[in-house]
């Protein structure tokens, strides 16, 4: 199994502009996290679906952060406008059963 | 608000000696319990979970729970230097299918 797939890897933009990561999940997996891991904050759960549906999205910061996952081998967390406290490494997860969830490699976001 | 707390470290052990990690969570209503390793740079990666009170052994990590204490530990056995990693503890309410809430991790130091 490949894993979950995360894309970028890496991202550079400047504040203002829009950013959208991607995530491909393991085959047969039925939830998917999304993450923020900060050296301040740790890892923060932002978002999660169960069979593609969000359950859970308290934990995104604002407004300016949505998540989609049209279908379940595929999710989007898009920030719109992005600002500089908005670098981090997001990282996409998912599980089937209850032992466990899977990272992906993540994606280092800099906004400057 | 559900909190995960670990000593941040750095937990210092030589090779070959036993390192022992600790983390306390706040939420009675834990259920599900898991370990997570995450090295320099790379992504966290599952090591190990526990639902029940009591020892659970796999290899040379051994995780214990005791739930009226609201304590979950881990100990590794024979530490090798590749041990070298920042150990994350992370709880849900419920299985793995429930966005984890993680501690800040603690930084293990194996020394040759």
């Amino acid at each position: 199994d490949a894993g979950v797939i995360q894309s970028p890897r890496h991202e550079v933009t400047e504040m203002g502009q829009e950013v959208t990561l991607r995530c491909k999940p393991i085959s047969g997996h039925n939830s998917l996290f999304w993450y923020r891991q900060t050296m301040m904050r740790g890892l923060e759960l932002l978002i999660y679906f169960n069979n593609n549906v969000p359950i859970d999205d308290s934990g995104m910061p604002e407004d300016r952060f949505s998540a989609k996952m049209p279908n379940a081998s595929f999710s989007t967390l898009k920030i719109q406008p992005s600002e500089p406290r908005d670098s981090a490494v997001y990282f996409c997860a998912s599980s089937f059963d209850l032992h466990g969830a899977f990272f992906g490699q993540g994606t280092r976001l800099t906004v400057v | 608000q559900k909190e995960v707390e670990q000593n941040s470290g750095p937990l210092s052990v030589p090779e070959g000696a036993i390192a022992s990690l600790n983390c306390t969570y706040s939420d009675r209503g834990s259920q599900s319990f898991f370990w997570y390793r995450q090295y320099s740079g790379k992504s966290p990666e599952l090591i190990m979970f526990i639902y029940s009170n009591g020892d659970k052994e796999d290899g040379r990590f051994t995780a214990q729970l005791n739930k009226a204490s609201q304590y979950v530990s881990l100990l590794i056995r024979d530490s090798q230097p590749s041990d070298s990693a920042t150990y994350l503890c992370a709880v849900s309410e419920g299985g793995g299918a429930d966005g984890l809430t993680f501690g800040k991790g603690t930084h293990l130091i194996i020394q040759p």
